[in-house]
């Protein structure tokens, strides 16, 4: 079962907390991608990677929003000093490369801040 | 600014109808387009991709149409089953091919 693998699948915090979501993509995907979706709505772009390089954050909504991904596998997701606008599903994609390849999506983490 | 819209939001239909789900966007120079299905609490299963030089793709009782011109695409299921409800979505890659823009989605109850 070589899928996109995304840990803890749920997670409650406190809100001021910090948190960190975790996504395994598939082996030797080059390509790595988060979203975040809100209830009812479709995901919307955060960042992506090309194996280490972050190449677009431009969806980070805010300086509180960290992702890394330094050895160009294991993908980490940071949100500092969490709110409750923060409480969403975050999704990771990765794909084989650029050039169009389809995207292939984990379970997601559900991230609800109380 | 690329933007996908899909109508309905919501449908509601008896079980072994046919139907059709629709998905337009602003910016016609796509390059592909893509259908997921994602069920509750799951994340996106990829159903069908249409490369931009395609008319239609077809998978089962799946069938996605693509119209650049017009900027619509269509996800066409036949003889819809009580398996098939869950919330469907379209995207396309930005220009640069780095991120997918996603249409808010049609959730389906297929009624037994």
């Amino acid at each position: 079962g070589a899928g996109v693998s995304q840990s803890p699948r749920y997670k409650v915090a406190k809100r001021g907390q910090d948190v960190a979501l975790r996504c395994d993509p598939i082996s030797g995907h080059v390509s790595l991608f988060w979203y975040q979706q809100a209830l009812g709505q479709g995901p919307e772009f955060l960042t992506y990677f090309q194996n280490e390089a972050q190449l677009d954050k431009s969806g980070l909504p805010s300086d509180r929003f960290f992702a890394e991904r330094p050895e160009g596998s294991v993908s980490t997701l940071k949100i500092q000093r969490t709110q409750q606008e923060d409480s969403a599903v975050y999704l990771c994609a990765s794909s084989l490369d650029l050039g169009y390849q389809p995207q292939h999506f984990g379970d997601g983490t559900r991230l609800s801040i109380l | 600014k690329q933007e996908v819209t899909q109508i309905p939001a919501a449908l509601s239909v008896p079980e072994g109808e046919n139907l059709v789900l629709n998905c337009s966007f602003t910016d016609s120079a796509i390059y592909n387009l893509q259908w997921f299905r994602q069920d509750p609490g799951k994340g996106l299963t990829s159903l069908l991709l249409i490369q931009s030089s395609q008319r239609e793709q077809t998978s089962g009782r799946l069938n996605a149409s693509l119209d650049k011109s017009s900027g619509r695409s269509t996800l066409y299921i036949a003889a819809s089953q009580p398996g098939d409800s869950a919330t469907y979505l379209c995207a396309v890659p930005n220009e640069g091919a780095q991120k997918l823009v996603f249409g808010q989605g049609t959730r389906l109850t297929i009624n037994p």
